[in-house]
This record gives C-alpha cells, structure tokens and sequence, in this order.
C-alpha cells in the first residue's frame, strides 16, 4: 500500500561531512528505484536512480547502493552542503509503468 | 531535464467552492500522470493516476466525485477539487512519466498549496 504519515526521521550532519540516507523498500520484486529530494514548500525533485541489476550507481556528489537481499536503499552525499538540508525520499516502482511507492522520508539537517 | 508545471502555486478558497489545479509537461508528452496530496512533516500519498484519453484511477479511500481528473491532452491534468471543505486543505503535487519506452522515472510539478477557509 502506499506510504502513510509518520513523524519523519531526521538526520543531521555538520557541512562537509559524508551524508548517508538510508531506505527500507517493501517489495522484492520491485526493479527500479528512485531517491528524490524536496525541499519545503516545493515539489519532489529528482536525484539519482537505479535499477535493480545494479548495486552501486553514482552521480555529482551522490551514491546510491541498493541490497537487495535485505530490500535496503541508501544515499551517501558527499562533502554535505547547507543547500543539501531537505527531506529525502526513496521511491520503488512495484510494477513497471505504474506509480511509485515513497518511503516515509529522512529529514536532513546540514549544522554550520 | 524533464519539467512540469502546475498552476497555481497557492490557492485560498472559501468552503463549498470548487477548485482547479492544472499540471503541465513543459518538454516531453506525458501519457501518465499522477496525483498527490502531502500533509505537513508526511510523505507524498498517491490519490490517482491519469491516463490520456481515459479515465483516471483512484486510490482507494479517494472519492472520484470529490477530486475530478481530466487528462485531455499529453501535456495536461487537470485535478478539480469541487465543493471544498477546510479538511481537503493540503499540498497538492502532480507528476508526469514521459511516453518513451522504458522511462519510469517521474518528474514532479511544484506543488499547489491549497488553503480552504
């Protein structure tokens, strides 16, 4: 079903450490995975994604890894910028050409 | 990238009137596009899915009066919150998948703030 409200996780880090965001996705056969970023008051903005014939993608400042053994996501942000403080999510897709299911989202917190 | 529009970015409206938002593909046809409603601190809830040419499909627990969807065009949804009431105030966002094969990935409009006093 689709994700429903929780009180969001937060993460802080201080500017220019390594960031890692993590994700637990609900189903095995999901085959294509999305971590997006929205800051407050706008809409979702995409980041990086990966499928599941892959492990490990990278992109400017961002990795995402995905286990699937255990259905885990993350996202490592590099050298994390205050520009970088928003609430991240991870999307599956369960079945291809329908919707996305969205994780709860991390709250991230970039400290002086 | 691909950008999506959505109009308008804020709306405050009284209780009992009706309300449109319209979701917009600026580069790319979108065959699919989807709405959401966000409340504070949540995550994005899917409440239907728009198809070009057809009708939408909704969530369950989303009433297909209250929330009409008109996708008439590949570059435009439109979602109609008619006889509004203070408890459908929320954050509204559409997203559009592009038509080409093999491209699941979504891209998000801006988001409508709606305020229904």
């Amino acid at each position: 079903g689709e994700s429903v409200g929780l009180h969001l996780p937060t993460l802080s880090v201080q500017e220019g450490d390594n960031s890692i965001i993590n994700c637990a996705y609900s189903n095995s056969a999901s085959d294509y995975f999305i971590w997006y970023k929205q800051e407050s008051g706008k809409g979702p903005q995409f980041i990086i994604d990966i499928r599941s014939n892959m492990d490990k993608r990278q992109g400017q400042r961002v990795t995402v890894l995905l286990n699937k053994t255990v259905k885990h996501l993350s996202l490592q942000i590099a050298a994390t910028q205050p520009g970088d403080s928003a609430v991240y999510f991870c999307a599956e897709n369960l079945i291809y050409g329908q919707n996305f299911v969205f994780g709860p989202g991390t709250r991230l917190s970039v400290l002086p | 990238g691909a950008v999506v529009s959505q109009h308008p970015s804020w709306v405050i409206c009284k209780s009992g009137t009706s309300v449109k938002i319209e979701c917009r593909s600026l580069d790319f046809q979108a065959t699919t596009m989807f709405w959401y409603r966000q409340f504070p601190k949540q995550s994005l809830m899917l409440m239907a899915t728009s198809n070009e040419g057809s009708k939408a499909t909704y969530e369950q627990g989303v009433e297909k009066d209250k929330f009409l969807i008109n996708h008439a065009s590949l570059t435009l949804s439109t979602l109609t919150v008619t006889s509004a009431h203070p408890e459908d105030s929320s954050f509204y966002i559409c997203s559009a998948r592009e038509t080409q094969p093999h491209q699941e990935t979504q891209y998000f409009g801006p988001g409508t703030r709606l305020l229904v006093l």
